[in-house]
């Protein structure tokens, strides 16, 4: 079983769609993280959620709004998507704040 | 500095070492990682060392760690064609990770 689960893989959409990609995790971690990886390849982290509590939020644009409906699952809802939306994004869970994370596979979302 | 840094290329022969190195930015940082990232796919936790440690070894791979200069190397020991891949090195700050922009390992044979 994949410990980090993102979907979809691949998501291409039209400028001003709203679109949503979601991340579950089953080790029974308690933080979850969204990162944003571009196309130099740098890691970003956008939100970071402790028991289904936003603990970290970088200065990302408000039409980013992470949901957690419960400590295993993490979504990532994205309103009137632009180009530079497009990137690779990955989600990402630890047991604590203390601990190493474990990530998803990415989800490359290209915005046309 | 307030980024994580590392070099961007590294090129090395099979049968090889390679080397590659990282500076971090929060002498307080618990955890310091070394993730890789092959084609296409999620990354992967390759080993980890703990602060209070200068040197760790896990099959072909070194982790040394400089506290005084904020520096982290991962050595790969006979590096092999599947190494092929970047490799991020990421910090533990008290909420997030950090990680450099990733070394991009290329093996030739």
């Amino acid at each position: 079983d994949t410990a980090v689960s993102q979907t979809p893989k691949y998501l291409v959409t039209q400028m001003g769609n709203d679109k949503s990609i979601k991340c579950e995790q089953n080790l029974g971690h308690d933080t979850m993280y969204w990162y944003k990886q571009d196309s130099k390849k740098f890691l970003k982290i956008m939100f970071s959620y402790n028991n289904k509590e936003l603990i970290i939020n970088e200065t990302v644009p408000n039409r980013f709004s992470p949901k957690s409906p419960d400590k295993a699952h993490l979504n990532l809802h994205i309103n009137s998507l632009e180009l530079g939306d497009s990137a690779v994004y990955f989600c990402a869970s630890s047991q604590d704040v203390n601990t190493e994370a474990f990530f998803g596979q990415g989800t490359r979302l290209t915005v046309v | 500095g307030e980024d994580v840094e590392q070099s961007l290329f590294l090129s090395v022969r099979e049968g090889d070492s390679s080397v590659i190195n990282c500076t971090y930015t929060d002498s307080s940082s618990t955890y310091l990682y070394w993730y890789k990232q092959e084609p296409g796919a999620g990354l992967q936790l390759l080993t980890y060392i703990f602060s209070n440690m200068d040197m760790k070894q896990d099959q072909r791979h070194t982790v040394l760690l400089n506290k005084k200069d904020k520096h982290l190397s991962l050595r790969i020991a006979d590096t092999q064609t599947g190494d092929s891949a970047i490799y991020f090195c990421a910090e533990k700050g008290i909420h997030d990770m950090r990680f450099g922009a990733g070394t991009r390992l290329t093996v030739k044979p």
